[in-house]
């Protein structure tokens, strides 16, 4: 059982390149979600899926696509990479709403120059 | 969803408990209370959860005032390890939003 699965751990990007951070969990969670954490900052709630086929926005979505085709996987797209986008990105997990535990990623560490 | 409240940093000795304190006086009938700590850079670990009554796990234990709007989350020995931003967070039930605020950054000291 690897848990949750985050890659790249680093990456470093050029103002208006795209990627994409991989997440992957391997508990058959129904609940995925992604995070970002700046400097001194709790965590704040980009995008979020309640199962396969269904995402919904969290608190700062603008500029981040995400989809989920499968059970384990949650990908976060970054179309136009900014450097406010310079960022920790966690990607969260759990079984089920209400009295679960969610499960975190160790994060991407992202830099936009 | 309810927002809550927490001290900015607390101090305390190793081996003594740890009682960190949390507001949440606008939090609806099923959402649930949940603490989780973030130790340096590392991905958020969750600790204990509660609805209405008192929680005890093998890390801590929770506290959960009668009329629900406020919470204590207790460490009963801490250690130099304990050393971490603890967050408290309510959490809509039937939902997978877990909305963070700045926590409380506790330090143990020897």
């Amino acid at each position: 059982n690897a848990g949750v699965t985050q890659t790249p751990k680093f990456q470093v990007l050029k103002t208006g390149q795209s990627m994409t951070l991989q997440c992957a969990q391997d508990m058959n969670h129904e609940y995925m979600s992604w995070y970002r954490q700046d400097p001194g900052m709790g965590l704040r709630l980009i995008h979020y899926s309640v199962g396969a086929g269904i995402t919904d926005q969290g608190e700062v979505p603008n500029g981040y696509n995400v989809s989920r085709s499968t059970t384990e996987d949650f990908p976060l797209r970054l179309l136009s990479a900014a450097p406010s986008q310079t960022s920790v990105y966690f990607c969260a997990s759990s079984l089920a709403a209400g009295g679960t535990e969610a499960f975190f990623g160790q994060g991407t560490r992202l830099t936009v120059v | 969803d309810a927002k809550t409240t927490q001290p900015t940093s607390m101090d305390c000795a190793e081996g003594r408990a740890a009682n960190l304190p949390c507001n949440h006086s606008t939090i609806s009938g099923n959402e649930y209370v949940y603490w989780y700590r973030q130790i340096h850079s590392q991905g958020p670990q969750y600790i204990i959860h509660g609805l209405k009554n008192n929680e005890t796990n093998e890390m801590a234990s929770l506290i959960i005032t009668e009329d629900r709007k406020s919470s204590t989350l207790i460490l009963p020995h801490a250690t130099l390890r304990d050393t971490a931003v603890y967050y408290c967070i309510v959490r809509v039930f039937n939902t997978d939003k877990l909305i963070f605020g700045t926590g409380t950054r506790l330090q143990v000291f020897p």
